[in-house]
């Protein structure tokens, strides 16, 4: 069955620390790729999405995130953490053969200690 | 800027009562979704529709929830009877239906408590 993993459950950082949250899927063939974030009390929001070209992605917030199709990753990544980016995040996966279905994975929750 | 609308946010129902949550996709985005979020967990899709048909409903629990997309605009979930384990977050999405933009976009959600 297709799924998505995210590793991380919950990660406690430091304001200005790098940032670096899991997500692998299981979908062999062709998939456009998601992150989404919900802040406390917010809806879900985009945070980047791939859907071709470039693997390294750029994102809203100075996030970013790389697929590296040899092993169904899709990391996120911010090179500097600040105390608003508290929030829960979420890889999502959408494979082509799968008329729009988007699977999300369980999230990994972010707290920054000010 | 265009937003997913659902309503009510809040609902308190006790168990065994019916209860309907409503959603008004991004207009001109043909495909809606139902997601259910449980407490630190992932949103899990409930049913898939494509204009006012169902795509996909595998994870739907047939036996008390329904969904419905008359006019292929907007859309209600329904559960009867409900029960406790039927609280949660649920999310109503719309996007627009291309392989290279399926891009979902959320609404405010409609939290469930059944007591």
């Amino acid at each position: 069955a297709q799924s998505v993993s995210q590793h991380n459950h919950h990660v406690i950082l430091s304001e200005a620390a790098s940032l670096e949250l899991g997500c692998n899927y299981s979908y062999g063939g062709t998939v456009n790729l998601f992150w989404y974030v919900q802040y406390p009390g917010q809806h879900l929001q985009l945070l980047l999405k791939y859907f071709s070209g470039d693997p390294l992605v750029k994102g809203i917030k100075g996030f970013e995130a790389e697929f590296i199709k040899s092993k169904f990753s899709f990391n996120l990544r911010k090179p500097s953490v600040q105390w608003s980016d508290t929030a829960e995040y979420f890889c999502a996966v959408n494979p082509y053969s799968s008329a729009s279905k988007i699977i999300f994975g369980s999230g990994t929750r972010l707290s920054i200690r000010p | 800027e265009a937003e997913v609308a659902q309503s009510p946010r809040y609902k308190i129902t006790e168990k065994s009562q019916a209860v309907a949550f409503w959603c008004d996709p991004i207009s001109g985005h043909a495909t809606l979704y139902w997601y259910r979020q449980i407490l630190g967990q992932g949103p899990e899709l409930l049913v898939q529709f494509q204009d006012e048909s169902v795509v996909d409903d595998s994870q739907l629990p047939k036996d008390r929830f329904s969904a419905e997309r008359l006019k292929g605009v907007d859309s209600t979930l329904k559960i009867q009877p409900a029960e406790l384990g039927d609280s949660a977050m649920y999310l109503c999405a719309s996007s627009i239906p291309d392989r290279a933009n399926t891009e979902a976009f959320f609404g405010q959600g409609t939290r469930l408590t059944v007591v």
